[in-house]
């Protein structure tokens, strides 16, 4: 298993506070991602990062900001949780600097906005 | 803009029986990813292509990317129990290099003993 630890696991807060979700990789791996998952919609994209500092928007970025101030970690961040974030998210790495274009996942985040 | 598009939406079938599920694309992919997700796990890749017409298999999977580059199969022969879970397709998202992701919709499966 890729070394990806994402916490917590599960969370439950209140509309209008701020949430942020923790990805730390051991895997050096320069690209890291961030997925929501909902019935329906397989996984999309919320914000990705091709580096320290680097970062870019995915399909589904309103709402959300992300950081990475080292190799290793990875944060997403709901400014004012909205109960449509109510969601599980996941965090992913991928190792560009290779041929294979594959991403591996963490376990998982799953949120809950009341 | 880019989506893929898999079938069935679900299965139930019994131990045994072999599994056929599909992904398909309006738009080219040069890649094509099979993931399996368990209840409460993250996606586990289970097989990558990288060729038209590539044909790979892993245990009781095989996999195969389509001539036209816009479908991918996955096959499951003999399916157990452990088989159950959703299996999702993936490919490169848009034209740019940094590995990001689109998903099908993904495909449940069920295994009656």
């Amino acid at each position: 298993d890729a070394g990806i630890t994402q916490s917590p696991r599960h969370k439950v807060t209140e509309t209008g506070t701020p949430v942020t979700l923790r990805c730390h990789q051991t895997e050096n791996h320069r690209y890291m991602y961030w997925y929501r998952q909902d019935p329906g919609h397989g996984l999309r994209l919320i914000h990705y990062s091709y580096g320290v500092k680097d970062t870019d928007k995915g399909e589904v970025s309103d709402g959300y900001s992300v950081s990475r101030s080292k190799t290793e970690d990875f944060l997403l961040t709901l400014e004012s949780a909205t109960s449509s974030q109510t969601s599980v998210y996941f965090c992913a790495i991928s190792d560009r600097d290779r041929v294979n274009t594959e991403a591996f996942f963490g376990q998982g985040t799953r949120l809950t906005v009341v | 803009g880019q989506q893929l598009n898999q079938s069935p939406q679900s299965m139930f079938i019994q131990e045994g029986e072999d599994v056929s599920m599909n992904c398909t694309s309006s738009s080219i992919f040069n890649t094509w990813l099979w993931y399996k997700q368990e209840p409460g796990e993250g996606p586990v890749l289970l097989i990558a292509l990288y060729k038209a017409g590539e044909l790979t298999s892993n245990g009781r999977l095989t996999a195969q990317f389509g001539i036209t580059r816009k479908d991918s199969f996955l096959n499951i022969s003999a399916s157990i129990p452990s088989d159950v879970g959703i299996y999702f397709c993936a490919g490169p998202h848009g034209s740019s290099n940094t590995g990001k992701l689109i998903f099908g919709q993904g495909t449940t499966l069920q295994v009656k003993p």
